[in-house]
C-alpha cells in the first residue's frame, strides 16, 4: 500500500498570501495524484489532477506540480472561500490513498 | 446539472447490515466508474469500494473486503453499497463519487449519507 504524508497539518496564511501544501508518496506514484478542496459540512471538491491539471472551473490561483514522491498544491494569493481542508490522493495502484489533510486556516 | 444523492443512511447496531444508494442525474451514468469514499468523525477521507461504468470490475479497501458489496443499475441511474457485519468503525459519513475510470480521480461527489454503528 502505498501511503500519502501530507504536511504541514495545520497552515495559517494570512489572505492574499501564498500558500504551499506539499503531499509525500512512500514510493513513485508518477504523476498520478489529485487534489480536493472540503469546507465544514460539504463535500469535497476536484481541484487538480494529473499532479498539475487543474480541474474545469477551479481559479487559476490553484496550482499543483510535482511528480514520483514529491507534490505540492500552491494557492497563490489566498481569498476568503480559499480557507479549508486539502487533501491529495493517488491513484497509481490499489488501494486509492488519501493523505491525512492540511488545513488552511486564517492567521 | 450534474448531480449525485445519496440515500439510506442511519443508525445500525454492531453485526447488523444496511444499504446506501447514489443517484445520479445530469450525465451519462453508464459510461462512468463509480466510487463510494467515507469519513469518519473529525477524521480524513478514506476510499472504499470502486465499480467499473458496466459493473464487471470491483475493488475494495482491505477492511471491507468481504463484507461490503458495490453495485450498480445503470437503467436506474443508481449506485449502490450493501453493508453486512457492520462494525463501530464503519461509522462515518459516505460519499459517492464520479470517476472517468476505475483507477483515476474522483471528479463529481455527493452531498453524502451518515452511518452510525452503534
Amino acid at each position: 500500500e502505498i501511503l500519502m504524508t501530507q504536511s504541514p497539518a495545520t497552515l495559517s496564511v494570512s489572505p492574499g498570501e501564498r500558500a504551499t501544501l506539499s503531499c509525500r508518496a512512500s514510493q513513485s506514484v508518477y504523476n498520478n495524484l489529485a487534489w480536493y478542496q472540503q469546507k465544514p459540512g460539504q463535500a469535497p471538491r476536484l481541484l487538480i489532477y494529473g499532479a498539475s491539471t487543474r480541474a474545469t472551473g477551479i481559479p487559476a490561483r490553484f496550482s499543483g506540480s510535482g511528480s514520483g514522491t514529491e507534490f505540492t498544491l500552491t494557492i497563490s494569493s489566498l481569498q476568503s472561500e480559499d480557507f479549508a481542508v486539502y487533501y491529495c490522493q493517488h491513484y497509481n495502484d490499489w488501494p486509492l490513498i488519501f493523505g491525512g489533510g492540511t488545513k488552511v486556516d486564517i492567521k | 446539472q450534474v448531480q449525485l444523492v445519496e440515500s439510506g443512511g442511519g443508525v445500525v447496531q454492531p453485526g447488523r447490515s444496511l444499504r446506501l444508494s447514489c443517484t445520479a442525474s445530469g450525465f451519462s451514468f453508464n459510461r462512468h466508474a463509480m466510487h463510494w469514499v467515507r469519513q469518519a468523525p473529525g477524521k480524513g477521507l478514506q476510499w472504499v469500494a470502486v465499480i467499473s461504468y458496466d459493473g464487471y470490475n470491483e475493488y475494495y479497501t482491505d477492511s471491507v473486503k468481504g463484507r461490503f458489496t458495490i453495485s450498480r443499475d445503470n437503467f436506474k441511474n443508481t449506485l449502490y453499497l450493501q453493508m453486512i457485519s457492520m462494525r463501530p468503525e464503519d461509522t462515518a459519513v459516505y460519499y459517492c463519487a464520479r470517476g472517468n475510470s476505475v483507477r483515476v480521480w474522483m471528479d463529481v461527489w455527493g452531498q453524502g449519507t451518515t452511518v452510525t454503528v452503534s
